[in-house]
């Protein structure tokens, strides 16, 4: 199957800094989507980016399909910003996770 | 959007009982959902696909005799967990595929918000 793996594993930044998490994977795929788990456990969708570019707001992502890898970029980074980051990508059917980026945000 | 939601949020139970967690697509209709379990700090692993009209497809090391999942609607999946043992306290969390964009294995998941199932 699949495998995904995200980088770095923990993230730990100031108010403003910017960042960018990494996930690789080893097939093509159709899907992959990028989200934020927050303190409580609800899972925002931030974009579903099989391939290209897109932005919303401070947050952005790419994907390379070609060459297996999205990159998910936030920028001017707020505490609220905190959680974990998580990356999905799948195939003919099913969702991948991989292990997640924890942010924290320091005020 | 799609919106998927997820009930109870949270369930405290007695060890042997039997719960239930329903998932329900408000705004579209789902043929295929999914249902996923993450325990403390880690990612999120798939147990099951849910398909609307006939029997769910598991995922190896799931017991579904111990998870049964009925979709007998097109906008209504539930996961039952039978005789609960506190092995089985987890957050589990259910997702649908938004049907409105593209089509097939395309379309995004969205996510209800989870229910967090304590076992005493």
């Amino acid at each position: 199957g699949i495998q995904v793996e995200q980088s770095p594993p923990d993230l730990i930044l100031q108010e403003g800094a910017n960042s960018t998490l990494r996930c690789n994977f080893s097939d093509s795929v159709n899907n992959l989507q990028w989200f934020h788990q927050n303190p409580w456990g609800q899972l925002i969708n931030l974009f579903y980016i099989p391939s290209g570019t897109k932005q919303n707001g401070r947050l952005s992502a790419t994907t390379v399909a070609t060459e297996r890898y999205s990159l998910l970029y936030i920028s001017s980074s707020q505490t609220t910003d905190s959680g974990v980051y998580f990356c999905a990508v799948g195939g003919a059917q099913k969702l991948v996770f991989g292990q997640g980026t924890r942010l924290t945000i320091n005020p | 959007g799609a919106v998927v939601s997820q009930h109870p949020s949270w369930v405290i139970c007695k060890s042997g009982t039997s719960v239930k967690i329903e998932c329900r697509s408000l705004d579209f209709q789902a043929t295929t959902m999914f249902w996923y379990r993450q325990f403390p700090k880690q990612s999120l692993m798939l147990m099951a696909t849910s398909n609307e009209g006939s029997k769910a497809t598991y995922e190896q090391g799931v017991e579904k005799d111990k998870f049964l999942i009925n979709h007998a609607s097109l906008t209504l999946s539930t996961l039952t967990v039978t005789s609960a043992h506190p092995e089985d306290s987890s957050f589990y969390i259910c997702s649908a595929r938004d049907p409105n964009l593209m089509t097939g294995a395309r379309q995004p998941q969205h996510f209800g918000d989870g229910t967090r199932l304590s076992i005493l």
